[in-house]
């Protein structure tokens, strides 16, 4: 089956723009993380999502960060006035969740800021 | 603390060697544990699962969970060049809602 997509794959903004990120999870996943990557560093965790629960939060770096997930599926983070320091790759990962914890990932969405 | 830990590396190995990678972890309720592999400018893939105390094989590679050490570690035998990569080892404590939490990785060059 598909496996988790990511759009755009690259993304050059400037300074002060506003950016949507999208990832479609497999189908019939519960639980849906993103996560960004600076060049040559670990996973940052930003959001998680886990069914109808509320999300796990804590790793938004400011509140110009954002995401939702519509009908627990498609999820969108959003970044507000971005800024050049916000340039890294954002990693979208789902899993069955239920206690069937492997992640599998998208592809990630490469973002530029000038 | 940091709640998973990994030495950055580089780990350097002769080509047909073993590799031996480690990720120590601080929460004992942790349940679940994971191996990924990173490669230059790709998205994480798993390489291995694992829940039980002890070894679990799948060719070339073994992971070994020592709960009450809180150490999880990976072994490659016959390292092949194509194993150059970051291999990233990822925790869940059922407790914390399951989230996964991951260590910053270890680089592996493995020399032709």
């Amino acid at each position: 089956g598909a496996g988790v997509s990511q759009s755009p794959s690259n993304k050059v903004t400037e300074k002060g723009k506003d950016v949507e990120l999208r990832c479609d999870p497999i189908s019939g996943h519960t639980a849906l993380y993103w996560y960004r990557q600076s060049l040559g560093q670990g996973l940052e965790f930003l959001i998680y999502f886990q069914g109808n629960s509320a999300p796990d939060k804590s790793g938004l770096p400011s509140d110009r960060f954002s995401a939702e997930r519509t009908g627990g599926s498609v999820s969108t983070l959003t970044i507000q006035r971005t800024q050049q320091e916000d340039s890294a790759v954002y990693l979208c990962a789902s899993s069955f969740g239920q206690g069937l914890d492997t992640q599998y990932f998208g592809p990630g969405t490469r973002l530029t800021v000038l | 603390q940091k709640e998973v830990e990994q030495n950055s590396g580089p780990l350097s190995v002769p080509e047909g060697a073993i590799a031996s990678l480690n990720c120590t972890y601080s929460d004992r309720g942790s349940q679940s544990f994971f191996w990924y592999r990173q490669y230059s400018g790709k998205s994480p893939e798993l390489i291995m699962s694992i829940y039980s105390n002890g070894d679990k094989e799948d060719g070339r590679f073994t992971a070994q969970l020592n709960k009450a050490s809180q150490y999880v570690s990976l072994l490659i035998r016959d390292s092949q060049p194509s194993d150059s990569a970051t291999y990233l080892c990822a925790v869940i404590n059922a407790g914390n809602n399951r989230k996964l939490i991951w260590g910053l990785g270890t680089s592996l060059a493995v020399n032709p």
